[in-house]
């Protein structure tokens, strides 16, 4: 199974901050890397497919990068909504595992 | 308007078993692939199993093959999860999403709790 590795863990921030959550998977994945937003009580919300596409509807303060084994998400300027969980997730095999996920938090 | 209900979660002993639900509406179905995710309390999210368009193939993450099976019925619009043999860990909140190239339609989750 692929693995998928996230860091940091958690994180402290201020509104306005650049942040950028790693993700490193246990074998290339091309660019079949995914990350969700999740907040407290609520299902996770897609922002970007494909490493580096943004969904629809989506804030254009966030942004993906990355092809192979690194991947990365980027926060340019933090909002207080932005304040969540965010999980990485491969789609390169059948069995679509999540990173452990980073947990932003108000500095 | 995209919409994605699961049900029939709830309150079942260890070995027990559950058939969860997941019924959608506001898009075409039948093209479509489905996933169950879970997410434990206070832990992250964990995949759990895809069925394709016609459900003639499925897959399912190591710790639940073999006791859940993921079906789905296009005439109404449903997806299902069959979990038999529940254990005490398989304890979460299950989500059905729809997959494209990722999950951009989520529901909002069932609670699915084993304990004796």
């Amino acid at each position: 199974d692929i693995q998928m590795t996230q860091s940091p863990s958690s994180l402290s921030a201020s509104v306005g901050d650049r942040v950028t959550i790693t993700c490193r998977a246990s074998q290339s994945i091309r660019n079949y890397l995914n990350w969700y937003q999740q907040k407290p009580g609520k299902a996770p919300k897609l922002l970007i497919y494909a490493a580096s596409s943004l969904q629809s509807g989506g804030p254009s303060r966030f942004s993906g990068s990355g092809s192979g084994t690194d991947f990365t998400l980027t926060i340019s300027s933090l909002q207080p909504e932005d304040f969540a969980t965010y999980y990485c997730q491969q789609s390169y095999s059948t069995l679509y595992t999540f990173g452990q996920g980073t947990k932003l938090e108000i500095k | 308007e995209v919409q994605l209900v699961e049900s029939g979660g709830g309150l079942v002993q260890p070995g027990g078993s559950l058939r969860l639900s997941c019924a959608a509406s506001g898009f075409t179905f039948s093209p479509y692939w489905m996933h169950w995710v879970r997410q434990a309390p206070g832990k992250g999210l964990v995949w759990v199993s895809r069925i394709n368009s016609d459900g003639s193939s499925t897959s399912y993450a190591d710790s639940v093959k073999g006791r859940f099976t993921i079906s789905r019925d296009n005439a109404r619009n449903t997806l299902y999860l069959q979990m038999n043999s529940l254990r005490t860990e398989d304890t979460a909140v299950y989500y059905c999403a729809r997959v494209i190239e990722a999950a951009d339609y989520w529901g909002q989750g069932t609670l699915v709790t084993v304990s004796s």
